[in-house]
């Protein structure tokens, strides 16, 4: 498996624009991450899904901010205007329910907001 | 919910030497218990885990040691080289939340040469 796929792996965009990041998890895996990492906040969760189903939002700063999972093998984060303090690297990971909760995470998106 | 403090936030040894980094956790519902290792520009890789009714695990130069009762865990690094430089995190699952992990902030180890 070629492991937790990110794309894009850099991103700059001008204040109030759109981003969206987009994760593919490793196959068979029934959870999915996104954490969002920073000097100043570390690695923090945002939000994660359950068989393509959201369970826990409460990280999702604003409402600027949304995710999607329209299947098993595809997820978008999205963050819509974007601002500069959304400046950051952000991870998706996933992990099977049975043998534990080892997280598989991706290479990350290095998002750049002028 | 879940909080994991983990200390200390930079650590510098030389090489050859051993490294100890020590998280808490205040939920004595959490039952799993990994570390994670993170390079310059990749995501965190998984590098040992312990289980709740495991009290150490070893794996070559990599230990873990969890005491319950304290709802303390530690990771031990022996013989440290250069390519053990990297930032290190704790994380403890939520019993009552499976798939999720709280992480430690990180601890940024440099072994020098």
């Amino acid at each position: 498996d070629a492991g937790v796929i990110q794309s894009p792996r850099h991103e700059v965009t001008e204040m109030g624009q759109e981003v969206t990041l987009r994760c593919k998890p490793i196959s068979g895996h029934d959870y999915l991450f996104w954490y969002r990492q920073t000097m100043m906040r570390g690695l923090e969760l945002l939000i994660y899904f359950n068989n393509n189903v959201p369970i826990d939002d409460s990280g999702m700063p604003e409402d600027r901010f949304s995710a999607k999972m329209p299947n098993a093998s595809f997820s978008t984060l999205k963050i819509q205007p974007s601002e500069p303090r959304d400046s950051a690297v952000y991870f998706c990971a996933s992990s099977q329910v049975a043998g534990g909760n080892e997280q598989f995470f991706g290479p990350g998106t290095r998002l750049t907001v002028l | 919910g879940e909080n994991v403090e983990q200390h200390p936030s930079t650590l510098s040894v030389q090489e050859g030497d051993s490294a100890v980094i020590k998280c808490t956790y205040s939920d004595s519902a959490s039952n799993y218990f990994p570390w994670y290792k993170q390079e310059l520009g990749k995501g965190p890789q998984l590098i040992i885990d312990i289980r709740s009714n495991v009290g150490e695990k070893k794996d070559q130069r990599i230990a873990v040691t969890l005491n319950k009762t304290a709802k303390h865990f530690s990771l031990h690094i022996t013989e440290t080289q250069p390519e053990d430089s990297a930032v290190y995190f704790c994380a403890a699952s939520e019993g009552t939340n499976a798939g999720k992990s709280t992480f430690g902030d990180g601890t940024t180890l440099t072994v020098k040469p």
